[in-house]
């Protein structure tokens, strides 16, 4: 089946730590894309990647980290900068003017 | 800056009742609009893509409409039902972004009571 698929679904992160979360996509999609989302706001834009071995940052990128090493695979890192990092975390790949697809969530508490 | 609005932010209905439900943006430069639905936890699912050419686009009971004039979209979901209940939301991909940055409004959340 294509789609997306994020993992772990739930990451403790203790004060201090840097954590990883995993997206990969086999829908052949150039681009994907990491959003934050909090309680009562929409999605936020933390980075993007068009092509392989090239990312931009979003609107939040500060406290984040991506890589961009293969086509099928965009993981995002949360460093120990990133002081409120609690929160729920989305992945999405689309085609040029296609549909946006969705991964399952991942969601990150600070212990 | 593309801004993308969803009025009422909550939104309560008996089982059966038609769903209206709005987006406003403020730029009429876009691409395209996408309807998706979130469970509680759960991903976003895609429900429907209008194309800036489309006046709307249909899915089963799902038919979603587009005034790009306006900065309108406005889904309906015909005789809805309990499994209707979700949060809709609606994004934006603006003209001027060539890769598709979607801009998302905050929500519409839907409660369906039988």
């Amino acid at each position: 089946d294509g789609g997306i698929t994020q993992s772990p679904k739930y990451l403790f992160r203790k004060e201090g730590q840097n954590v990883t979360l995993s997206c990969e996509q086999n829908l052949n999609h150039d681009a994907m894309y990491w959003y934050r989302q909090d309680p009562g706001q929409g999605l936020r834009l933390i980075y993007y990647s068009q092509i392989v071995n090239d990312f931009q940052k979003g609107d939040i990128a500060e406290g984040y980290s991506v890589s961009r090493e293969k086509k099928e695979s965009f993981p995002l890192t949360v460093t120990s900068a990133q002081k409120n990092p609690t929160a729920f975390y989305l992945c999405a790949s689309k085609g040029w003017n296609t549909e946006a697809f969705f991964g399952q969530g991942t969601r990150l508490t600070v212990v | 800056k593309q801004e993308v609005t969803q009025i009422p932010a909550a939104l309560s209905v008996p089982e059966g009742e038609n769903l209206v439900l709005n987006c406003s943006f403020t730029d009429s430069a876009i691409y395209n609009l996408q309807w998706f639905r979130q469970d509680p936890g759960k991903g976003l699912t895609s429900l429907l893509l209008i194309q800036s050419s489309q006046r709307e686009q249909t899915s089963g009971r799902l038919n979603a409409s587009l005034d790009k004039s306006s900065g309108r979209s406005t889904l309906y979901i015909a005789a809805s039902q309990p499994g209707d209940s979700a949060t809709y939301l609606c994004a934006v991909r603006p003209r001027a972004d060539s890769w598709g940055k979607l801009q998302f409004g905050a929500g519409t959340q839907v409660v369906v009571t039988p």
